[in-house]
């Protein structure tokens, strides 16, 4: 139990373009999700704080306008980088907490997205 | 922002021997996480240990934490060379975050 999936698993674009990323967790309701990114040998960066139904809450640093988060439903949150630009290459991560779970504290991952962009 | 640091960064250890991982965080918690990762996959969880409970065990794993330095030691017992990963605790904030140290990237040869 407590799987959480993301498509696509890695995805190449031109810079300019706008990437859409998925975060679902399968067999429980997540009532938040959290969208992390991770560059090469480094930690997980916290980006942004996602509830269901509600605006997103974005960390120090992070461009709310680049980085589009919708979380529509209990099980899916969408992550969309507007306008990539290679600096905006990076592991992107979902995780999500909720309902019905061994544990509310407990944050199930996702297995990551790596964005690339030329 | 990183929750803390990792000690030792890397650590390369034959196999059978214990592997010992601390982290140390710098705001207060509710509860502390480690999760491993396999190079380029996502984090999987290994045990939580709440900030009112002092040691905690799962399988191969010894998990303590002491509130008052602000640390906590992740211990894996007679490792294996699958346990070669990465691994990063997280401590959750009062406001439910989860923030990550820099995590230990660890080598177990056979």
């Amino acid at each position: 139990g407590a799987v959480v999936s993301q498509h696509p698993s890695w995805v190449i674009c031109k810079s300019g373009t706008s990437v859409k990323i998925e975060c679902r967790s399968l067999d429980f309701q997540a009532t938040t999700m959290f969208w992390y990114r991770q560059f090469p040998k480094q930690s997980l960066m916290l980006m942004a704080t996602s509830n269901e139904g509600s605006k997103a809450t974005y960390e120090q640093g992070v461009e709310k306008d680049k980085f589009l988060i919708n979380h529509a439903s209990l099980t899916l949150s969408t992550l969309t980088v507007t306008s990539a630009h290679p600096e905006d290459s990076s592991f992107y991560i979902c995780s999500a907490r909720g309902l019905a779970v061994s544990s509310t504290d407990t944050q199930y991952f996702g297995p990551g997205t790596r964005l690339t962009v030329l | 922002s990183q929750q803390g640091e990792e000690d030792p960064q890397a650590l390369s250890i034959q196999e059978g021997e214990n592997a010992t991982m601390n982290c140390s965080y710098k705001t207060s918690i509710n509860n502390l996480q480690w999760y491993r990762q396999n190079s380029g996959r996502g984090l999987v969880h290994l045990i939580l240990i709440r900030s009112n409970e002092r040691e905690k065990h799962s399988g191969r794993l010894r998990v303590t934490l002491d509130t008052s330095k602000k640390s906590s030691s992740l211990l894996i017992t007679a490792s294996r060379a699958a346990d070669t990963a990465s691994y990063f605790c997280g401590g959750v904030n009062q406001g439910g975050k989860l923030i990550f140290g820099q995590g230990t990237e660890l080598s177990v040869k056979p």
